[in-house]
């Protein structure tokens, strides 16, 4: 069973850029959410994808977009970059709605990418 | 906003000694989750709590969910430099939003 992959390892962009980040979600999964976590600090949520669709999204403005597709694996883009934008960004993925009972409320954390914004 | 206040910040024990981090917040979540990170590793999650009250036990780990379902600690007993790492509480957020709330995180160093 292959985990969560994510895809670059490390980033560094300019401020004002934009910027792809990757994450196929572990075998079995149909749902990943995205979190931001800077130095020192816990994740934050930015949203959640299921079934190709946004379900729940965190304090993050709309230039933090997402998208999902039909194998489950999912995109984050983030468009004018800027400074504070310098983060670990982590996948998550799980076999249904993060917090469903039914899926004992388990997800699975990528690796994680570490953006740089200069 | 809901928010998970973390103590120790940070702490460093020698190994065997026996250490309790807590997991602190003023709203309710409906589950309550504990993970671990190393460095450049995404969290693991170690355990889950659902109930209000709840006791749970991983070998030398003993989690337990507040009675109000507003806070969290987690015990290890006779610490080894294995686990060595960021210790990090997620709530769930009630309403069915499946948010996960985020904690500050605990950093543990144990020595040898």
């Amino acid at each position: 069973e292959t985990g969560v992959t994510q895809s670059p390892t490390h980033l560094i962009k300019t401020r004002g850029q934009q910027v792809t980040l990757r994450c196929s979600s572990q075998s079995g999964h149909n749902t990943v959410s995205w979190y931001q976590q800077a130095l020192g600090q816990g994740p934050q949520f930015i949203f959640q994808y299921y079934r190709e669709e946004e379900n729940g999204r965190g304090n993050f403005p709309p230039r933090f977009s997402g998208l999902q597709f039909p194998n489950y694996s999912s995109e984050l883009n983030v468009n004018a970059l800027e400074l504070d934008d310098s983060a670990l960004y982590l996948c998550a993925s799980s076999r249904g709605l993060a917090g469903d009972p039914t899926t004992d409320y388990e997800q699975y954390f990528g690796p994680g990418t570490r953006l740089t914004v200069t | 906003t809901q928010l998970l206040e973390q103590s120790p910040q940070f702490l460093s024990i020698q190994e065997g000694e026996n250490l309790t981090v807590y997991c602190n917040s003023s709203s309710v979540f409906s589950s309550l989750q504990w993970y671990r990170q190393e460095p450049g590793e995404g969290p693991v999650l170690l355990v889950t709590v659902v109930t209000g009250g709840e006791v749970k036990k991983l070998k030398r780990l003993t989690f337990q969910f507040g009675d109000a379902r507003k806070d969290s600690s987690l015990h290890i007993t006779a610490a080894q430099t294995g686990d060595t790492g960021l210790y990090l509480c997620a709530g769930l957020e009630e309403a069915g939003t499946y948010k996960y709330i985020f904690g500050t995180g605990t950093r543990l160093k144990v020595l040898a």
